[in-house]
């Protein structure tokens, strides 16, 4: 049973370029959330979607950000006109249908992001 | 707005001691506590996750809930240099929000052989 996948894993960009960050789910999960873990910083919620649809994005910073879960496809995280200050880890994390408080986030290997 | 406080370290152990790591939380209502581990560079991975006050272990490792005193605790028995890592502490639950993840910063530890 495959984990939580994230592609690509480092991603160089430029100040100004796009950031298109992916995630695949593990099998039977339908929730998906990313976090957002600066240098030097604990890990931070960001948004979380289930398929086709955004639940709460209230992490998410409101300019240059935004999210997507399709009904096919993975989960992607989209990041325009990138600044020095977006370079972090990135991580993806899935739970399965239901979506308690009990419930155990699973977490992929992460996306590293560094923009020069 | 939810916080948890943990101390940053680094903590030090000897190899085959008993690694102590602690956290708070400041929202009385959180259900769900969750410690994970992180190594340098990698991904956090789910040690233990713990809901009603009281102790639970798994092997080496043993987390304790005080939920009137907004207090948990993770304990590694005779600790090995590759339990080396940062441990998260995590928080779910209450708020109107059963989904979110609050973390707070992790504690370094380091096992010395």
């Amino acid at each position: 049973n495959a984990g939580v996948m994230q592609n690509p894993r480092h991603l160089v960009r430029r100040r100004g370029q796009e950031a298109r960050l992916r995630c695949s789910p593990m099998k039977g999960h339908s929730h998906v959330y990313w976090y957002r873990q600066l240098p030097e910083e604990g890990l931070k919620f960001m948004v979380y979607l289930q398929k086709e649809n955004i639940i709460d994005e209230s992490g998410m910073p409101k300019e240059r950000f935004s999210a997507e879960f399709p009904k096919e496809g993975p989960s992607i995280l989209r990041i325009q006109q990138v600044v020095r200050g977006d370079s972090a880890a990135y991580f993806c994390a899935s739970s399965p249908l239901s979506s308690g408080s009990t419930d155990t986030q699973y977490f992929g290997p992460g996306t590293r992001l560094t923009v020069l | 707005q939810k916080e948890v406080e943990q101390n940053s370290g680094p903590l030090s152990v000897p190899e085959g001691a008993i690694a102590s790591l602690n956290c708070t939380y400041s929202d009385r209502v959180s259900q769900s506590f969750f410690w994970y581990r992180q190594y340098s560079g990698k991904s956090p991975e789910l040690i233990m996750s713990i809901y009603s006050n009281g102790d639970k272990e798994d092997g080496r490792f043993t987390a304790q809930l005080n939920k009137a005193s907004q207090y948990v605790s993770l304990l590694i028995r005779d600790s090995q240099p590759s339990d080396s890592a940062t441990y998260l502490c995590a928080v779910k639950g209450g708020g109107g929000s059963n989904y979110k993840l609050t973390f707070g910063k992790g504690t370094l530890l380091t096992v010395n052989p």
